[in-house]
C-alpha cells in the first residue's frame, strides 16, 4: 500500500546551517506530496506541496522537488532560523492521506 | 470561519467516562478527516466524511469510537468508556483540492 518514510530525528542545527530532511514514498498512481510543519502545542500547518513529477514546492525559504525516478520529496532550506524549530511531516495523497512519523528539528542560536 | 476550529483544546477524563470532541471545518469544505496523534508520532487516520456521509471508518480503533457529521458541516468524535490508551491528540482536518487543513487539535488525557 501507499506509505511515506522520512528520516528519523531529532535533528539539531546551528542557526544559518543548511537543512535537509529526507522523505521517500511508495505509491500506486500519481500522488500529490506535501510537507507539513507542527509547532509545539499546535496543529499541523501546510508548508509546501507538489502535485506532479518535477514540480518544486516552496514556501518561507523551504523547498522540495517531486522526484518520481527516486520516489523522493526531500525538504531543504539554505539557512535555518531558530523560529524553524518544529516537527516536520512528509505526506502523500493516494486513496487517503498518509503521513510519515515526523522529524523534530531544533535550531540553536 | 477562517480555519478549522476544534473544541475542547484540552480534556481530562477519568477512565470509563465518555468524551465528545467537536470539529468545525472551513466553510465550504466538503471533506472532513479525523486523525489520532500519539506523542512523538505522526497522525494516524481514523475516519473520513464527504458531506454527511462517512465514507471510510477503517481507522477507528474499536467500537468505542464513533464519529458523525449529521448536517455535513460540524463533526463530533465520540469515545465511549475511555481507556488510558486513548490518550492522544485528536486532529480534525478539512480538505480542498486534495490538501488538508488542520485544526489545532484536542488533547485528551485519560487518567
Amino acid at each position: 500500500g501507499d506509505s511515506v518514510t522520512q528520516m528519523e530525528g531529532p535533528v539539531t542545527l546551528s542557526e544559518e546551517a543548511f537543512l535537509t530532511i529526507n522523505c521517500t514514498y511508495t505509491a500506486t498512481g500519481y500522488p500529490s506530496l506535501f510537507w507539513y510543519v507542527q509547532y509545539p502545542g499546535e496543529g499541523l500547518q501546510l508548508l509546501l506541496k507538489a502535485t506532479k513529477a518535477d514540480d518544486k514546492g516552496s514556501n518561507k525559504g523551504f523547498e522540495a522537488t517531486y522526484r518520481k525516478e527516486t520516489t523522493s520529496f526531500h525538504l531543504e532550506k539554505g539557512s535555518v532560523q531558530v523560529s524553524d524549530s518544529a516537527v516536520y511531516f512528509c505526506a502523500l495523497t493516494g486513496n487517503q492521506f498518509y503521513f510519515g512519523t515526523g522529524t523534530s528539528l531544533t535550531v540553536i542560536p | 470561519g477562517a480555519g478549522v476550529s476544534q473544541s475542547p483544546r484540552y480534556k481530562v477524563a477519568k477512565r470509563g467516562q465518555d468524551v465528545a470532541l467537536r470539529c468545525d471545518p472551513i466553510s465550504g469544505h466538503v471533506s472532513l478527516f479525523w486523525y489520532q496523534q500519539a506523542l512523538g508520532q505522526g497522525p494516524e487516520f481514523l475516519t473520513y466524511f464527504q458531506n454527511e456521509a462517512q465514507l471510510d471508518k477503517s481507522g477507528l480503533p474499536s467500537d468505542r469510537f464513533f464519529a458523525e457529521r449529521p448536517e455535513g458541516s460540524v463533526s463530533t468524535l465520540k469515545i465511549q468508556r475511555t481507556q488510558q490508551e486513548d490518550s492522544a491528540v485528536y486532529l480534525c482536518a478539512s480538505s480542498l483540492e486534495r490538501t488538508l487543513f488542520f485544526g489545532e487539535g484536542s488533547r485528551l488525557t485519560v487518567l
